[in-house]
């Protein structure tokens, strides 16, 4: 169950597209199309942006979309606005019947 | 509107244990499976257990293992963990949530524990 890895960092301009990327292994991510991702505001809950690799819930902006390439999944986050500068997690389900989440990445809006 | 409020958490000796509640409200609590999963101080998210919906499917991390037990009480909309053994890096803010389909869906506030002689 070793966590997922994911940039530590990523930082965009207001306006501008970023990536953030999460890899496994064929033991997760490369396995289940179960890939989802969350957003943490400091001193807050996480809050679900995509499950299922690339549905977003009822809520989101369009602005969040996933993918999934391989052991590798992806968030992209277009129009970068300043309530985007949170910290994110990827998470997958996993063999076992287990869940693994990413190390996180802090995203800033420059 | 979904509600999810921990409580039960606090400073406990190493060895020592404590019992984490989640009270839920605003949704059938039974139809659903839920999670507990923990946050480190200034570190990322850990799954740690989910129980079914009829609780007859249980899992956890391997990291608490045969020390913690994840439980829950349909009659009163509750989910409970009970941490044993308890351990100097256990310490985080304890989180219940849904778990719907795959994927975390509402969150509480989180519960924080502290494990410290």
């Amino acid at each position: 169950q070793s966590a997922l890895t994911q940039p530590a960092s990523v930082s965009g301009s207001p306006g501008q597209s970023i990536t953030i990327s999460c890899t496994g292994t064929s033991s997760d991510v490369g396995s289940y199309n179960l890939v989802s991702w969350y957003q943490q505001h400091p001193g807050k809950a996480p809050k679900v942006m995509i499950y299922k690799v690339s549905k977003r819930p009822s809520g989101v902006s369009n602005r969040f979309s996933g993918s999934k390439s391989g052991n590798t999944a992806s968030l992209t986050i277009s129009g970068l606005q300043a309530e985007d500068e949170a910290d994110y997690y990827c998470c997958s389900y996993a063999d076992k019947r287990t869940y693994v989440f990413g190390t996180g990445t802090k995203v800033t809006v420059l | 509107q979904v509600q999810l409020v921990e409580s039960g958490g606090g400073l406990v000796k190493p060895g020592g244990s404590l019992r984490l509640s989640c009270a839920a409200s605003g949704f059938t609590f039974s139809d659903y499976y839920m999670s507990w999963i923990r946050q480190a101080p200034g570190k990322g998210l850990e799954w740690v257990s989910y129980i079914s919906g009829t609780d007859d499917i249980i899992y956890y991390a391997d990291s608490v293992k045969g020390r913690f037990t994840i439980s829950r009480d349909n009659a009163k909309n509750s989910l409970y963990l009970q941490m044993n053994s308890l351990r100097a890096e256990d310490t985080a803010i304890y989180y219940c949530a849904t778990l719907p389909d795959y994927y975390f869906n509402y969150w509480g506030q989180g519960t924080l524990v502290t494990v410290s002689s």
